[in-house]
């Protein structure tokens, strides 16, 4: 059964403060790993997909980088409006459909 | 950019009410899916389709069924509503090919009282 797990559930930091999200994932052959900023209210929003271990993909101040057991998602001088939820899912190999498996998700605060 | 778009922002029910949602996107995608959202329990998958007239149980599907006569349009009911069915319900869709990302709506709060 393919698994995902994020931490930490959440996260303080002062704007200006770097730091990193972590994806751990366990999955019978990975498609896809997946990134989305879920604000308040509101439905996820894709900002990555990674396909294989090594690959790094950028957004402004997000970086996201993939290993064969884990995600991270590395936030550099962040701002008030980063404050979300960022949730993780995977897609694995033969997946009829498509499905995601999403993990719980990391629920960000950026104070001024 | 992808449009997905859900009926309702608030819908409040009774219990034993029949209950629709709608979902609509704009980018001729033949997969849509249907996900309740609460807290501690994270995304669940209902339903999802892969073509009209087609759909597959996703992990939660009792107490629901779907229909999707058109290719844009995929519908959740909620035959008989009950107020553990009070949730945030997500329509997402996607291309068939695997590796792509899912778009979603913005959510319908389902409140059933």
């Amino acid at each position: 059964e393919d698994q995902v797990t994020q931490s930490p559930e959440a996260l303080r930091l002062q704007e200006g403060e770097s730091s990193s999200l972590n994806c751990s994932y366990t999955v019978s052959g990975l498609r896809g790993l997946f990134w989305y900023r879920q604000d308040p209210g509101k439905g996820p929003e894709f900002l990555f997909t990674l396909y294989s271990a090594g690959e790094e993909k950028e957004k402004e101040r997000l970086k996201a980088t993939l290993t064969k057991k884990e995600s991270f998602l590395h936030i550099t001088a962040p701002k008030p409006e980063d404050s979300a939820t960022y949730l993780c899912a995977v897609q694995a190999r033969g997946n009829a459909g498509n499905m995601l498996t999403f993990g719980g998700g990391t629920r960000l605060m950026v104070k001024p | 950019d992808v449009k997905v778009t859900q009926s309702s922002r608030y819908l409040v029910k009774r219990t034993g009410e029949k209950v629709f949602l709608e979902c609509v996107q704009d980018m001729d995608h033949e997969n849509m899916f249907w996900y309740r959202q609460d807290p501690g329990l994270g995304l669940r998958l209902i339903y999802f389709s892969y073509d009209v007239k087609m759909k597959e149980k996703g992990d939660i599907p009792e107490g629901y069924s779907v229909s999707r006569e058109k290719k844009e349009r995929f519908s959740l009911i909620l035959e008989s509503a009950s107020t553990n069915q009070t949730s945030m319900y997500l329509c997402a869709s996607s291309l068939p090919q695997g590796g792509y990302e899912q778009y979603f709506g913005p959510g319908t709060r389902l409140t059933v009282t």
